[in-house]
């Protein structure tokens, strides 16, 4: 079956880095996007990985491991405005995306 | 500005009364998804259109029925809505369905069900 894993919730502290994880398991692979989501909005795209490595953005970047259906989103300089729900997704075979059901990330002063 | 709009913003609607929520687009995209997503959970997808072609996912339940008249709107038929669909109702668009291809979203439509 196709699968994605992400941690519930996370907690960080403003100015501080966090690294949020995900693995994934799809039919076929055609790219890994993440997503943010804020309390009763709508998504918005931040990345996406089709190759392996790391894609820099800003104080975002994403990593991929195609070898590990691994994959992670690294924010640096915390900011209160980032406390929202990241959501990893797998585009399988179909085109189709796989969503993970988000990480909840809460910024502590 | 080039957008993803729904309508209405807030819908409550009766248990078994029809509803209707409408999603419209000036990015000129060919693909329209329509998403179910309740709390904490990852978004469902119910269906989507490539063009007119019409693409029903197989859990999709009967009561869920999409139209898209025209490139630009796409509409979501909740023909009688039980408690289990309140949920927000998010619709996409994409410029083609392959590879890269970020999905642009509506603001969401919560939808409470009495």
């Amino acid at each position: 079956g196709q699968n994605i894993d992400q941690p519930t919730e996370m907690t960080a502290t403003e100015g501080a880095i966090v690294q949020i994880n995900c693995t994934y398991q799809t039919s076929g692979f055609n790219g890994l996007f993440w997503y943010q989501q804020h309390a009763g909005e709508a998504p918005t795209f931040l990345s996406y990985n089709v190759l392996d490595g790391l894609e820099e953005k800003g104080r975002f970047s994403s990593f991929l491991s195609r070898s590990k259906g691994y994959s992670y989103l690294l924010l640096k300089e915390l900011q209160m405005k980032d406390s929202a729900s990241y959501l990893c997704a797998g585009m399988d075979s179909n085109y189709q995306l796989i969503w993970g059901a988000g990480t909840k990330l809460i910024i502590k002063p | 500005d080039a957008m993803v709009i729904q309508n209405p913003r807030y819908q409550v609607t009766q248990f078994g009364k029809p509803v209707t929520l409408s999603c419209s687009q000036t990015l000129n995209h060919n693909v329209m998804y329509w998403y179910q997503q309740k709390s904490s959970q990852a978004p469902k997808l119910l269906f989507h259109y490539y063009d007119k072609d019409f693409n029903n996912e197989a859990d999709t339940p009967d009561n869920f029925q999409s139209r898209r008249p025209n490139t630009s709107f796409c509409f979501l038929d909740i023909r009688s809505p039980g408690l289990g669909d309140a949920a927000m109702y998010l619709c996409a668009t994409s410029l083609t369905s392959g590879g890269y291809n970020e999905q642009f979203f509506g603001p969401g439509t919560r939808l409470t069900v009495l």
